[in-house]
């Protein structure tokens, strides 16, 4: 079945640095990427959707300047968390849909930021 | 706005007691719904689609029912190993490939042996 893969699954950093999150789709393309962000014992909130080769749209209260989303092609986009402060504390989860499908939803298997 | 109750929040079995989670939902006009299984610290794991009001669908332990207005995923003689939290999600008509899912907060199911 269709694969999505996102790096690193586990981050802690410093208050201030920034982190950089990663969402592959192995073997399968996805015009159309999703970033969802999740507190625990929460459901998964969007933030953005990331579209290829076009800006992404955010979310209402997502800080767009704070939450960089590149999707370069077909099958990576990344979010990059920039200046990151303990609130910024989550777990993030991208997913992509299958183009040929077009059905379901694949999602990563998340990445724990926590920021000190 | 598209909007996603599941209940109860936590449920708690035995070992062969079965049980029904319910997810109610508003949309404007349903694409589909979703079901996923999440396991602690993990992303969701995707169970079911359906898409019109009678439809159902199985795996193994697992059913998943649609009504106009809500979905039921019934868990027949659950195993420890079905200990999860179970997330429903719809998807609203429109362009399918750029529509995001909404969730609802999912239903923290425990099995005891």
């Amino acid at each position: 079945g269709a694969v999505v893969s996102q790096h690193p699954s586990r981050v802690i950093c410093k208050s201030g640095t920034s982190v950089k999150i990663e969402c592959r789709s192995l073997d399968f393309q996805a015009t159309t990427m999703f970033w969802y962000r999740q507190f625990p014992k929460q459901s998964l909130m969007l933030m953005a959707t990331s579209n290829e080769g076009s800006k992404a749209t955010y979310e209402q209260g997502v800080e767009k300047d704070k939450f960089l989303i590149n999707h370069a092609s077909l099958t990576l986009s990344t979010l990059t968390v920039t200046s990151a402060h303990p609130e910024d504390s989550s777990f993030y989860i991208c997913s992509a849909r299958d183009l040929v499908t077009n059905e379901k939803l694949f999602f990563g298997s998340g990445t724990q930021l926590s920021v000190l | 706005e598209d909007q996603v109750t599941q209940s109860p929040e936590a449920l708690r079995l035995q070992e062969g007691e079965s049980s029904s989670l319910n997810c109610s939902y508003t949309v404007s006009g349903l694409r589909g719904l979703f079901w996923y299984r999440q396991d602690p610290g993990k992303g969701p794991e995707f169970l079911f689609t359906l898409y019109s009001a009678g439809e159902e669908k199985e795996k193994e332990r697992l059913k998943a029912t649609l009504t106009k207005k809500e979905s039921f995923l019934h868990i027949t003689a659950p195993k420890p190993e079905d200990s999860a939290t179970y997330l429903c999600a719809v998807q609203a008509k429109g362009d399918t490939g750029r529509r995001a899912l909404t969730f609802g907060s999912g239903t923290r199911l425990q099995v005891q042996p």
